[in-house]
């Protein structure tokens, strides 16, 4: 069965500390895509990052990196030098073959940073 | 207007009313998607148009009922709805449906039945 685990459902951090969020991932297709999305308290869910199964190339934006590994089926996300804005629901999401452009979400990690 | 707009922002109704909400989106993307977001629940997918023909449908109950009248504008018809619907209603587009495309959301209508 294809399904997203986000074992972590919140995480409060103080200002400036550095956080990762994990995303472990199950799918027996072995071409698929993994994404992230951010959904402050506004509400709408915000693109972050795409990665399809053929790179396992880690990527950072800024203060923003993630590291895929398909040893461990892992798309952690890790935010450095956390800042108030970060605060938001993270989710994190698989689409397969067999899913068209459908996405299955994981059910979110919500991070706190406090001031 | 850019990206992917939704109306109402809220939305308060009873039981008996029929209301519409209204997706618009401005990236020229091939196809839509109607997801249910409660609480503490992951989000779950309703319904998904490509080139304006339903491909999916998840046993959404029939008191919804969606809407595609042209590739830009989506709508979710509602009416006898239950307090269990009450949810967040995120529309979201991507360039076609296909694995590869990731999706662009709209900010929620906030749907609260009383």
């Amino acid at each position: 069965a294809q399904k997203v685990t986000q074992a972590q459902t919140e995480i409060s951090v103080v200002e400036k500390e550095d956080v990762t969020l994990d995303c472990v991932y199950e799918t027996r297709d072995t071409t698929y895509y993994l994404f992230w999305y951010k959904q402050p308290p506004s509400g709408e869910l915000v693109f972050l990052i795409r990665r399809n199964s053929f790179d396992e190339q880690n990527e950072i934006s800024g203060r923003y990196s993630w590291n895929f590994q398909k040893s461990t089926s892992s798309f952690n996300f890790t935010i450095t030098a956390s800042q108030v804005v970060d605060s938001a629901v993270y989710f994190c999401a698989l689409s397969y073959g067999g899913s068209q452009g459908n996405l299955i979400f994981g059910k979110g990690t919500k991070l706190s940073v406090k001031p | 207007e850019t990206g992917v707009t939704q109306t109402p922002r809220h939305l308060v109704m009873g039981m008996t009313n029929k209301k519409s909400l209204k997706c618009e989106q401005h990236l020229g993307h091939n196809a839509m998607y109607w997801y249910k977001q409660s609480a503490k629940k992951p989000l779950e997918l309703m319904f998904v148009y490509s080139l304006e023909e339903r491909v999916e449908n998840n046993s959404v109950p029939s008191r919804f009922s969606p809407e595609c009248p042209n590739s830009s504008h989506l709508f979710l018809h509602l009416h006898t709805l239950q307090p269990e619907d009450s949810a967040l209603y995120l529309c979201a587009s991507s360039q076609d449906w296909d694995l590869s495309y990731e999706q662009y959301f709209g900010p929620g209508t906030r749907l609260t039945v009383t």
